[in-house]
């Protein structure tokens, strides 16, 4: 199964720092169609997982554009370029392009 | 609006079998695919399998030998059942619309098992 390795496992920031958060594959995330399929979650205290981006960089509908998402074959960065309160939680990122679907084992944002 | 909500019950015996059913409103079961994903308290998700749009099912190999998903799309349900359960499968189980391109897009508010005598 593909490994993914989040770093770091837990990021302390202020509000409005700008953090950034790796996955790194085991494995190329290339699929053979083109895609890549590399997506975010975050989730929140006591609350189900949420997509923030998926296929890399593509922003979920109703998600704030100070998240971002970069990267290509085996290495990823999710970005929050000025953090907010409500971005507090652990984010995941999980592939697709090869079964089983895994995912990392999370980073937990919290305030400095 | 894509609503998943999961249900069964909150304590299993070892050994004994999980029967859990996510009942879905907003989006239909032949045009969109749902997974099951469990997460143990305090670590990270784990895919368990899937009831694909056509009908078809996929498993996560390490679970393939003890796990069952069907659904019944008249009643807008997708079903898990387990067996042989043990400690370690305790935890919280989501049912999550599946979209190839968009991952998991929807999740349900999650169910909490504790496998215990």
């Amino acid at each position: 199964d593909v490994v993914l390795t989040q770093t770091p496992p837990t990021l302390s920031a202020t509000i409005g720092q700008s953090v950034s958060i790796s996955c790194r594959s085991s494995q190329s995330l290339l699929h053979s169609n083109g895609n890549t399929y590399l997506h975010w979650l975050l989730q929140r205290p006591g609350q189900s997982p949420q997509l923030l981006i998926y296929l890399v960089s593509r922003l979920e509908s109703g998600v704030p554009n100070r998240f971002s998402g970069s990267g290509s074959g085996t290495d990823f960065t999710l970005k929050i370029s000025g953090v907010e309160a409500e971005d507090l939680g652990v984010y995941y990122c999980v592939q697709g392009t090869h079964a089983p679907d895994t995912f990392g084992a999370g980073t937990k944002l919290e305030l400095k | 609006q894509v609503q998943l909500k999961e249900s069964g019950p909150g304590l299993v015996q070892p050994s004994e079998t999980l029967s859990l059913t996510c009942t879905v409103s907003g989006f239909s079961l032949t045009s969109y695919s749902v997974s099951w994903v469990r997460q143990p308290s305090g670590k990270g998700p784990e895919w368990m399998g899937r009831m694909w749009y056509d009908g078809d099912t996929a498993y996560n190999s390490a679970l393939k030998s003890r796990l069952s998903i069907s659904r019944d799309t008249s009643k807008n349900q997708v079903f898990l059942k387990m067996n042989s359960l043990q400690t370690d499968d305790t935890g919280t189980y989501y049912c999550t619309r599946d979209r190839v391109i968009r991952g998991f897009d929807y999740w349900g508010q999650g169910v909490m098992v504790t496998v215990s005598s």
